[in-house]
């Protein structure tokens, strides 16, 4: 069964820190994926990381995937309160396809609050 | 404004009710999605259409009874709910072909409260 782990779970941070989200998963895959919540609000995807090595960069956000180590990484640089919001990484078992079809699977979640 | 519309935004019903969950898309997307997502938890799936066929069902409660009559549309009518139902109702679209990078499309979900 995969499973996928986040930490931290809860991030309070203030305006202009940096800080790193950690996803971990146990199953191979070669592909995850980065998701935004706002409250009551659907799931905006932020990033789609496809190989090992993968770095992709966002404004504020970086995303990188080393699939070696199962382990997937989300940096904020110089946090504004605007990225307040809940971070989902995903990801969905390797399949033939190589589409995002199939049961993703949700790491807890990261609630990050920004601070000034 | 996402490209997945679901209707209605809130739903409230008795455990005698009989009601109705909407989604659609004009993507072009292939496979669609039922996710439930209780309040501080990440969704969690129910069913997958494929094609317009039910391809995974993650042994979700008869309660809950799925239908995928076009390629754009995704129903989910519920009956006899029990309170612990009460959740956000996600749906989801994605690509089937091989090699396509795009993530799976959400829509802003429907509110869902038993009483």
């Amino acid at each position: 069964e995969l499973k996928v782990e986040q930490n931290p779970l809860f991030l309070s941070m203030q305006e202009g820190k940096n800080y790193t989200i950690y996803c971990n998963y146990s199953t191979t895959s070669d592909r995850l994926y980065w998701y935004r919540q706002d409250p009551g609000k659907s799931l905006e995807s932020l990033f789609v990381l496809l190989s090992n090595g993968a770095v992709k960069q966002e404004g504020r956000l970086m995303a990188s995937l080393d699939t070696k180590a199962r382990l997937s990484t989300l940096h904020i640089t110089a946090a504004v309160h605007d990225l307040s919001a809940t971070y989902f990484c995903a990801v969905v078992i390797a399949n033939a396809g190589g589409t995002s079809y199939g049961k993703l699977t949700f790491g807890q979640g990261t609630i990050l609050t920004v601070h000034p | 404004d996402t490209e997945v519309t679901q209707t209605p935004k809130h739903l409230v019903m008795g455990m005698t009710n009989k009601k109705s969950l909407k989604c659609e898309q004009h993507m072009g997307h292939r496979a669609m999605y039922w996710y439930k997502q209780k309040a501080k938890k990440p969704p969690e799936l129910m069913f997958v259409y494929s094609y317009e066929k039910l391809s995974i069902n993650e042994s979700v409660p008869s309660r809950f009874s799925p239908e995928c009559p076009n390629s754009s549309l995704l129903n989910l009518h519920l009956h006899a709910l029990q309170p612990e139902d009460s959740a956000l109702y996600l749906c989801a679209s994605s690509q089937t072909r091989r090699g396509s990078n795009q993530p799976q499309h959400f829509g802003d979900g429907t509110r869902l409260s038993i009483l």
